[in-house]
């Protein structure tokens, strides 16, 4: 089956440090993949949709400066937290599917950042 | 987007049968309906997806009726494994998914 691997599980950094957090289809290629961030025994809110080759497209209320998305290959998408603060601590998920319709999205198994 | 509703929580017990519906009133023609499950601190994972009648896998059945305006979920003789999020969610072309507040079933023994 379809797998996508999320790297790292856990990263715990200092206040205005940027982290990065890497979304990889293992066995598949996907032009489109997106990222999600879930806060404790909340529903996950999906941030943006990273397009391969192009810019991703934000959700409303989401800063692309502070969160940089990079999708430079089909295998490999990646979210960066820039200056991140306490308040960004929290749970991020990326999906993909594999370029045909109607396939369902497969999840990575998150990161969670935590900011001291 | 189809607005979505499910029960917020379902309690059960091993090796019963749970049944979780969801409404999707507004779905459009070319909406396929998904439903993933999510443990505590990982990410969702695919049961299973229909688009109408009944569609079984080795884990759950779905169904949905021929307005398709409503699914259900059916998990057999559920385990405490099987403790979870479940999530329904409709999907059309953009593959973009807008999650709800998921269903939190708790399995007791």
């Amino acid at each position: 089956g379809a797998v996508v691997s999320q790297h790292p599980s856990r990263v715990i950094c200092k206040s205005g440090t940027s982290v990065k957090i890497e979304c990889r289809s293992l066995d598949f290629q996907a032009t489109t993949m997106f990222w999600y961030r879930q806060f404790p025994k909340q529903s996950l809110m999906l941030m943006a949709t990273s397009n391969e080759g192009s810019k991703a497209t934000y959700e409303q209320g989401v800063e692309k400066d502070k969160f940089l998305i990079n999708h430079a290959s089909l295998t490999l998408s990646t979210l960066t937290v820039t200056s991140a603060h306490p308040e960004d601590s929290s749970f991020y998920i990326c999906s993909a599917s594999p370029d045909r319709q109607h396939q369902p999205q497969h999840f990575g198994d998150g990161t969670r950042l935590s900011i001291l | 987007l189809a607005k979505i509703t499910q029960p917020i929580s379902m309690d059960s017990y091993e090796g019963q049968e749970v049944n979780i519906t969801c409404s999707h009133n507004n779905i459009a023609t070319n909406d396929y309906i998904t439903w993933y499950q999510q443990f505590p601190s990982q990410g969702p994972r695919f049961i299973i997806q229909g688009y109408k009648t009944k569609v079984t896998n080795e884990v759950a059945s779905l169904f949905i009726p021929a307005d398709r305006k409503s699914s259900t979920l059916s998990l057999p003789r559920v385990s405490l494994s099987d403790t979870a999020v479940y999530y329904c969610l409709v999907v059309g072309g953009t593959d973009k998914l807008i999650f709800g507040t998921g269903t939190r079933l708790q399995v007791f023994p």
